[in-house]
């Protein structure tokens, strides 16, 4: 398998459940994000990691808590979610975190989350 | 601040058709690198091509080209002899302090 896969792709949940987004990347990169892809919204960079560890947090609200094990591996686990969380959950990965910007960033086919 | 504007919301047009996508770009830095990406229906984002600012040559690929324009601060994506399976939504993207910034997208609809 290569590229970067994304697991499920579709998900319901009701706000008082608890689930967990998976991303592997197949590509050997250090760095992975977690960006969310709303309805007529620019995209937003939720997380990133470098080498397992957090490097940016945008202000995500704590019901978001992301994980990465190891460099190849990255979750999002959902709590107690609102419905305007609903959106597309897209992971990323590149060679290594933008220095001078010229990481080119690899995405998953996305979760398409619907809170209910 | 770095921004990226792609002014087009939607655009359709009929198999065969040229089309040309826009984007305009601000930002401060003196070198720096632009992406397209295309994300078809299914949603994943798919890589097209990343410029370096010091590259002003036109690139093309295959039924792809872009024309990069730094006086302008544009990099313009066009399709030669649209196709069905183009449909999409298209962003251009430019890196950012600490981020890559995207634009809204234009959404391409290719119609048979």
């Amino acid at each position: 398998e290569t590229g970067v896969t994304q697991t499920p792709r579709h998900l319901v949940m009701g706000m008082t459940n608890k689930k967990s987004l998976k991303c592997e990347q197949h590509l050997g990169h250090n760095a992975m994000y977690w960006y969310k892809q709303s309805a007529k919204k620019p995209l937003e960079l939720m997380f990133v990691y470098s080498l397992e560890e957090r490097v940016e947090n945008n202000s995500v609200p704590s019901r978001f808590s992301p994980e990465c094990p190891n460099s190849s591996h990255l979750f999002l686990h959902l709590h107690t979610l609102q419905p305007e969380d609903s959106a597309l959950y897209l992971c990323a990965s590149s060679q290594d975190v933008w220095g001078q910007g010229e990481e080119t960033q690899y995405f998953g086919p996305g979760t398409r989350l619907l809170v209910l | 601040a770095q921004k990226v504007t792609q002014a087009q919301t939607e655009i359709s047009v009929v198999e065969k058709e040229d089309v040309t996508l826009d984007c305009v770009y601000e930002t401060r830095d003196t070198t720096y690198y632009l992406f397209w990406y295309k994300q078809p229906p299914s949603g994943e984002l798919v890589f097209l091509i990343r410029r370096n600012s010091f590259d002003e040559q036109n690139e093309i690929s295959g039924r792809y080209s872009w024309n990069f324009q730094k006086s302008t601060s544009s990099f313009n994506f066009t399709i030669t002899a649209s196709q069905v399976v183009d449909s999409a939504v298209y962003f251009c993207a430019l890196p950012g302090t600490d981020k890559l910034i995207f634009g809204t997208g234009t959404r391409l609809q290719v119609f048979p």
